[in-house]
């Protein structure tokens, strides 16, 4: 079966220091790869999208980075972190009829 | 681009009542998912509908497509504390769309249930 693996589940960090959240997935190849921010109890906005390795594009114009370095993980990056890149942050994956999401991460940027 | 409009965003029920959640936009959508999500997780996949008109019931739930695929209803009939929730609508583009592959989410209903 397939499965989805999101970590770390909680961060917290200092303005202006970098970034990396790592998934994972399991059980399928070649799948659609999304990274999603959510505001609290709200909907889901887009970052970064993957059909492929090395293939990302990007939704939001912003402070944030992805990149797929194997089928099967996808990255999400910062240099630098600002006050406004808290939020929550959920890796998907799709075959086309709905999402997986991954457990998310709570960023805090302090 | 393609907008979701969820109503209503909060709903607080006592146990044993019924309730509607509407998931609307102007645009067509080839699919339409909700998903139901809990505090500190990610959302879960309840439903995937997919031709116009189209309904299904899982237990307590039943979820209508609309005719046009523009919109569609989540019915929870008895609804019970375990139904608490955020629950989410989004729909998948167009396969000739420009966003295929990118599917849009509503804002979400917040869902309280009472004992």
């Amino acid at each position: 079966s397939q499965t989805i693996h999101q970590w770390p589940a909680t961060l917290v960090q200092p303005v202006g220091s970098p970034l990396s959240l790592e998934c994972t997935v399991e059980g399928t190849s070649n799948p659609n790869l999304y990274w999603y921010r959510q505001a609290a109890g709200r909907g889901l906005q887009l970052l970064f999208y993957s059909v492929g390795i090395g293939q990302i594009s990007s939704e939001v114009p912003q402070n944030l980075s992805a990149s797929r370095p194997q089928d099967r993980q996808f990255i999400l990056s910062s240099k630098k972190l600002l006050l406004s890149d808290s939020g929550f942050y959920l890796c998907a994956w799709s075959e086309g009829n709905g999402y997986t999401f991954g457990s998310g991460t709570r960023l805090t940027v302090v | 681009t393609q907008l979701l409009e969820q109503s209503p965003q909060f709903l607080s029920i006592q146990e044993g009542e019924n309730l509607t959640v509407y998931c609307n936009s102007s645009s067509v959508f080839s699919s339409l998912q909700w998903y139901r999500q809990e505090p500190g997780e990610g959302p879960v996949l309840l439903v995937t509908v997919v031709t116009g008109g189209e309904v299904k019931k899982l237990k307590r739930l039943t979820f209508q497509f609309g005719d046009a695929r523009k919109d569609s209803s989540l019915h929870i009939t008895a609804a019970q504390p375990g139904d608490t929730g955020l629950y989410l609508c989004a729909g998948a583009p167009l396969p000739y769309n420009t966003n295929a592959g990118k599917s849009t989410f509503g804002d979400g209903t917040t869902l309280t249930v009472k004992p």
